[in-house]
This record gives C-alpha cells, sequence and structure tokens, in this order.
C-alpha cells in the first residue's frame, strides 16, 4: 500500500550477521513477486524474485520465503557486507504468469545499514 | 544485456518550464515502459505505463495533461514535465519490459532527479 508521508523502516546489523527484511503485500491474485536493492540516486536492482507455486527460493547469499496465507514475503540475506546497505524494496505483480507486461506495485521498503 | 538508459540524470529549471526525460533501451525492444516517482525515503510510485504505438495508461490521480508520455517507438520513451512547479520535484524512474530480456518482468533506468526552483 502507499506511504506517503512515512519514513521508511530501517534496519541496522553487522557485517556478517544475517538480515532479514520482511514485507506485507496486499493483493491475494498476485503471482509474482520480486524483491529489489535501491542504492542512493539509483534505479531499483532486480535481487530475487519467486512465484506464487513456490514458498521458498534461494539466490546467492539471498533467500526468499513466500507466505501466501498471511501475504507476507522475506527477504533473507546470509552473511550481510557493508556493500549490501541499501533500501529494499519487494514488488508483486499482478498478471498472470508474470510477463513483462504487467504493473508491478512496490511496497513501502526498509533501509538496510551494515555496520564493519 | 537489457540496459535501460535515461537522461538527464539530473536537472535544476525554474518553475514554469517544461522538462523532458528520455528513457531507452539500449539492446532490446521495449514493447512497455513504466514511469515511476519516487519522493525522498518514500517508495515507487507507479505514474502511468505506455506501450509503443498507443496512449498512455495513467494511474490513479496523475495528471496526464501535465506528465506527457510518448513511446513512438520500441526503443524510446519520453516524460515531459510540462509548465512544472516545486511541488513536482521528484526522482522519476523509468523501466521497460518486452520480449526476450531475460527472466526479469521490467529493467530499470538510473533515474532524473528533477529540481524546480
Amino acid at each position: 500500500g502507499e506511504s506517503v508521508g512515512l519514513h521508511l523502516p530501517t534496519l541496522s546489523v553487522q557485517e556478517g550477521d544475517n538480515s532479514i527484511i520482511n514485507c506485507a503485500y496486499s493483493n491475494s491474485a498476485s503471482d509474482y513477486f520480486i524483491w529489489y536493492k535501491q542504492e542512493s540516486g539509483k534505479g531499483p536492482q532486480f535481487i530475487i524474485d519467486i512465484r506464487s507455486n513456490m514458498d521458498k527460493r534461494q539466490g546467492q547469499r539471498v533467500t526468499v520465503l513466500l507466505n501466501k496465507t498471511v501475504k507476507h514475503l522475506s527477504l533473507q540475506i546470509a552473511a550481510t557486507q557493508p556493500g549490501d546497505s541499501a533500501v529494499y524494496f519487494c514488488a508483486e505483480n499482478t498478471n498472470a504468469g508474470g510477463t513483462s507486461y504487467g504493473k508491478l506495485t512496490f511496497g513501502q521498503g526498509t533501509i538496510l545499514t551494515v555496520h564493519p | 544485456g537489457a540496459v535501460v538508459s535515461q537522461h538527464p540524470s539530473w536537472v535544476i529549471c525554474k518553475s514554469g518550464t517544461s522538462v523532458k526525460i528520455e528513457c531507452r533501451s539500449l539492446d532490446f525492444q521495449a514493447t512497455t515502459m513504466f514511469w515511476y516517482r519516487q519522493f525522498p525515503k518514500q517508495s515507487l510510485m507507479l505514474m502511468a505505463t505506455s506501450n509503443e504505438g498507443s496512449k498512455a495508461t495513467y494511474e490513479q490521480g496523475v495528471e496526464k495533461d501535465k506528465f506527457l508520455i510518448n513511446h513512438a517507438s520500441l526503443t524510446l520513451s519520453t516524460l515531459t514535465v510540462t509548465s512544472a512547479h516545486p511541488e513536482d520535484s521528484s526522482f522519476y524512474i523509468c523501466s521497460a519490459g518486452g520480449t526476450g530480456v531475460g527472466d526479469q518482468p521490467q529493467h530499470f533506468g538510473d533515474g532524473t532527479r528533477l529540481s524546480i526552483l
């Protein structure tokens, strides 16, 4: 949903720790979800995605978990590094099959700060 | 591959002027382009969706006469902010989607920071 006028949630971790970033999505018809990383002054960068027929997907140092029952998505980053510091957004795509033509609705975002 | 270039990256102009932002897909054909606006410390809000050769579809609350979108080719879409005012100052981001560009639904540009004095 919209977060006009609100500050983004923050998460501070030490280098080497694991990070978990959470996201609640709004549309039960959404069938495709993506996590993005956004560094200051740049556009979103794709991290990992998951379709609604899965509940877990792993990438390099990242894992996405999907709980459709409670409409919740999480991103786990293992061994967090200072270079992981950024704003992280989840996005949902309510287009059958998750094609390039579907609109993305972005979540509120979380500011991750990794301390050396 | 799948690079989206946005230009300019930063623009400052006086209130009342019009500003044009370009979004180009460099190595693929973008059937659909999306324009987002992002205010500081906030999320990306979709403004409009444009399909090549068609009129853009604007999200609720976005003034189509103020934010003119043109998607005349498969590699270029433009957003023109007409008669810009300080409240239009924001970070504008485009994204592009098309066939044969891998498994990501949209590829994002690096945004344009617009400051209206």
